[in-house]
């Protein structure tokens, strides 16, 4: 399995809306319904944010919200916050119990 | 409280052998699959594989297959991640977490260890 492809940076101003994508193939993104979408602060472990494309853990801000189009998911985050700065990774199942992580995106709050 | 507490940092020498641990508490062990998650140094996440407790039932990343292996304790709500000659090139932070793994619960990691730092050097 390769890894999914993000980009590598994303910024927004506080209060507005920053989207970040997550390509995959059909042996995985495009094949399943379950891309998760996790945070991770420097020096933390990851923070689930989004399961199962577009559900969200208990605990998590409905400002985060994920969404799929064929080989593509995508994370929004909508009303951006100070601590809202972190990496951003995308998941996918991939079949046999194996998941496949995309590459990170740097989030930067200016 | 759902946890996984990790064994601490660890600095070995190239050809060493090495077993990490991972030890889960506030759930049903033998529930859950618990996977490993490898780090490197300034790079992203990487899935390296996944155990499930009551079995042993064991998947692996093509990319670590033969590398690594994963084992469990289910008696002491244990899983492990060992090698048995280290690289440099392992040098990491590994982070296990529990793994959700079916149709209907889905597949997502939804708790996290802090993670365990691995430094191989000479």
């Amino acid at each position: 399995q390769s890894a999914l492809t993000q980009p590598r940076s994303v910024s927004g101003s506080p209060g507005q809306s920053v989207t970040i994508s997550c390509t995959g193939t059909s042996s995985d993104v495009g094949g399943y319904n379950y891309v998760s979408w996790y945070q991770q602060h420097p020096d933390k472990a990851p923070k689930l944010m989004i399961y199962d494309v577009s559900k969200w853990p208990s605990g998590v801000p409905d400002r985060f919200s994920g969404s799929k189009s064929g080989n593509t998911a995508s994370l929004t985050i909508s009303g951006l916050q100070a601590e809202d700065e972190a990496d951003y990774y995308c998941c996918s199942y991939a079949g046999s119990q194996i998941l496949v992580f995309g590459g990170g995106t740097k989030l930067t709050v200016l | 409280e759902v946890q996984l507490v990790q064994s601490g940092a660890d600095l070995k020498k190239p050809g060493e052998s090495l077993k990490i641990s991972c030890k889960g508490s506030g759930y049903s062990f033998t529930s859950y699959w618990i996977g490993w998650v490898r780090q490197m140094p300034g790079k992203g996440l990487e899935w390296m594989g996944i155990i499930y407790p009551a079995d042993s039932d064991t998947r692996y990343s093509p990319s670590v297959q033969g590398q690594v292996t994963i084992s469990a304790d289910k008696a002491i709500s244990t899983a492990y991640l060992q090698w048995s000659s280290l690289k440099a090139s392992d040098t990491a932070i590994y982070y296990c977490a529990r793994q959700y793994g079916s149709s209907i619960r889905g597949y997502y990691m939804d708790v996290w260890g802090k993670g365990t730092t691995v430094t191989v050097s000479s």
